[in-house]
């Protein structure tokens, strides 16, 4: 049973660019909730994805979108990267009637 | 908006020495409650977890917890620590059945001399 994974693990990109990361759930998981994770400190909460609609958002601009595929998938987008936003991107799934979530290994992106 | 505090930010220990790390958190309403682990290298995992009941958790890897109310405090404890239990840890609360949206503290980074 695969746990929660992510791709691409490492990503630089450049000030101003555009950036995807993707996540698949946990096997039977409905939900994807996304973090951010900057250095020395705690994941913070970007939004959460459940029937494919963003179902919660945190304190983050709109540069930051999601999207929830019928397969549960989910995407994290960043358009006009900032330095500010070189951090580990981690997702997390869950049932939405559960309350535990399983994380995945994250994607470490550096923008330069 | 609920925070969380982790009073140390890093703690080294000796091998069979005892551990405690502090948390609190500032929601009054009702809470639930994680502990996470982060090895090096390695992805989050749940340590712990505390929804109702005993206010006393058992976790894996001889983990516990004690959630006191009237101190707003999930303070982790090890009777013995080994060299393997060096990692981050994160305490983390969500206000809810919704497990996707949870609030972490900093992490305390454990070193646990051999």
């Amino acid at each position: 049973d695969a746990g929660v994974t992510q791709s691409p693990t490492h990503l630089i990109k450049t000030r101003g660019q555009q950036v995807t990361l993707r996540c698949s759930p946990k096997s039977g998981h409905d939900t994807v909730s996304w973090y951010q994770q900057a250095l020395g400190q705690g994941p913070q909460f970007i939004f959460q994805y459940y029937e494919e609609e963003e179902r919660q958002r945190g304190n983050f601009p709109d540069r930051f979108s999601g999207h929830q595929f019928p397969n549960y998938s989910s995407e994290l987008n960043v358009n006009a990267l900032l330095l500010g936003d070189s951090a580990l991107y981690l997702c997390a799934s869950s049932l939405i009637a559960n309350t535990e979530a399983f994380f995945g290994q994250g994607t470490r992106l550096t923008v330069v | 908006a609920q925070s969380v505090s982790q009073h140390n930010h890093h703690v080294i220990l000796s091998e069979a020495a005892s551990l405690e790390l502090g948390c609190n958190y500032s929601y009054g309403g009702t809470v639930n409650l994680f502990w996470y682990v982060q090895y090096p290298g390695q992805h989050l995992q749940l340590l712990l977890k505390y929804f109702s009941g005993d206010p006393l958790v058992k976790g894996i890897k001889g983990f516990e917890a004690e959630f006191i109310k009237s101190k707003f405090s999930f303070n982790l404890r090890k009777p013995s620590v080994q060299w393997s239990d060096t990692a981050e840890y994160f305490c983390a609360v969500n206000l809810n059945t919704n497990a996707g949206k949870s609030t972490f503290g900093d992490g305390t980074t454990l070193t646990v001399k051999p």
